[in-house]
């Protein structure tokens, strides 16, 4: 069965340092998806990527980047120079391709960036 | 464009009352429909998953049950609620295998 694991509950760090939160799963399918969501103090969740099991490529978004290891079956996020916009709950979420659509996220890390 | 609502946003109810959630997806059909709790300062707990009408895939054993009466429209419900059920509930909708589109929550109290 798959599963999520995100082992850091919470991080504090000051406003521009940066913050990496780690992201390891289990999942017996060859064919997966994982992504990671934001969860602002307001409740909502906002996707921020999606990366697919063939694609290895580790991706840069602004001040976020991703670094997607199957070796390890990791999928690590960090924030470069943290703002305080960034204090929020992140998760990251596994589902299987031949899971019946099973979505599954990790516990989440609570991100507290400090002014 | 695709929209999901989910109401009420806030719900207090006592101990042993009834519980009905809903929550309808627009513009799109067949979409895979999900209900998740958020207990406070935890992660994002599955309830249950429906690939299509009728079809639920439940989780973990409790005290609540879900329906999918129609392509679009997702029911969580209770008989009785425990205290143990407060939390932020939430539920989204995901086309196969890309990302999943969240409703703005119902954050439910049990007194």
């Amino acid at each position: 069965a798959q599963k999520v694991t995100q082992a850091q509950t919470e991080i504090s760090v000051v406003e521009k340092e940066d913050v990496t939160l780690d992201c390891v799963y289990e999942t017996r399918d060859t064919t997966y998806y994982l992504f990671w969501y934001k969860q602002p103090p307001s409740g909502e969740l906002v996707f921020l990527i999606r990366r697919n099991s063939f694609d290895e490529q580790n991706e840069i978004s602004g001040r976020y980047s991703w670094n997607f290891q199957k070796s390890t079956s990791s999928f690590n996020f960090t924030i470069t120079a943290s703002q305080v916009v960034d204090s929020a709950v992140y998760f990251c979420a596994l589902s299987e391709a031949m899971g019946n659509n099973r979505l599954a996220f990790g516990k989440g890390n609570q991100v507290v960036v400090i002014p | 464009s695709q929209t999901i609502h989910q109401w009420p946003a806030t719900l207090v109810q006592p101990v042993g009352s009834p519980l009905s959630l809903e929550c309808t997806v627009e513009g799109t059909s067949n979409p895979n429909l999900y209900w998740y709790r958020q207990a406070a300062g935890r992660g994002l707990q599955l309830l249950f998953y429906s690939v299509g009408i009728g079809q639920i895939s439940s989780e973990v054993p409790q005290n609540l049950s879900a329906s999918r009466p129609q392509d679009r429209q997702f029911i969580l419900s209770s008989k009785k609620l425990l205290l143990s059920d407060s939390g932020f509930y939430l539920c989204a909708w995901r086309p196969e295998n890309t990302e999943a589109f969240f409703g703005q929550g119902t954050r439910l109290t049990v007194v």
